[in-house]
């Protein structure tokens, strides 16, 4: 089983460049997430959809932008990538968002990404 | 706003200890309280869900226990392997609010 894909799995980039980071699950989810990780500091949330057709801002939503393309996949993309955002990015799941589902968030294995 | 912690930052134990990693929010409203695992360049996997009206939930050689009203849950590995070596992450969501991680604590179980 599948589960969560995230793609690519590392990048390195220039700062300026752009990119799209791509998530797709197969568990038939309602809600889908966009994290970063940074060393000492957990997972924070970057944006979030709860359902297909919406799109809400998590904690640090400066600097990127989502599109919920179908109910299977959450893109991430960075319009012009700083070296702030050196980051492991994880994707997640869950049938229905946060406080109205008690089952466990599904993860991706994350893109590990570098700007210089 | 909900924060999260969690003590200690790293442990390190011989093969066979029963150890205990500690988490600790500041709102104690929250819906429910999960402890995940993430293994070197991986990504989480959940281990035990807590429900804010439960106390604790076991699953094999973990238990893990939740006092609402201090703000704190525990997670209790009995028998520890080396196997067990990763970092443990909590995570609480409130009502009506998206997840709030710890910053995890990195476990190596020596052999």
């Amino acid at each position: 089983n599948a589960g969560v894909t995230q793609t690519p799995k590392f990048q390195v980039l220039k700062t300026g460049q752009s990119m799209t980071l791509q998530c797709a699950q197969d568990m038939n989810h309602n809600s889908m997430y966009w994290y970063r990780q940074d060393p000492g500091m957990g997972l924070r949330l970057i944006y979030y959809s709860a359902s297909e057709g919406t799109t809400d801002k998590g904690e640090v939503p400066n600097g990127y932008n989502v599109s919920r393309l179908n109910k299977r996949e959450f893109s991430l993309r960075l319009e012009s990538a700083a070296p702030s955002q050196t980051s492991v990015y994880f994707c997640a799941s869950t049938p229905l968002r946060g406080a109205y589902s008690n089952q466990p968030q599904h993860f991706g294995d994350g893109t590990r990404l570098s700007i210089l | 706003k909900q924060e999260v912690t969690q003590i200690p930052a790293a442990l390190s134990v011989p093969e066979g200890e029963n150890l205990v990693l500690n988490c600790s929010f500041t709102d104690s409203a929250i819906y429910n309280l999960q402890w995940f695992r993430q293994d070197p360049g991986k990504g989480l996997t959940s281990l035990l869900l807590i429900q804010s009206s439960q106390r604790e939930q076991t699953s094999g050689r973990l238990n893990a226990s939740l006092d609402k009203s201090s703000g704190r849950s525990t997670l209790y590995i009995a028998a520890s392997q080396p196997g067990d070596s990763a970092t443990y992450l909590c995570a609480v969501i409130n009502y009506g609010q998206n997840f709030v991680f710890g910053p995890g604590t990195r476990l190596s179980v020596l052999p």
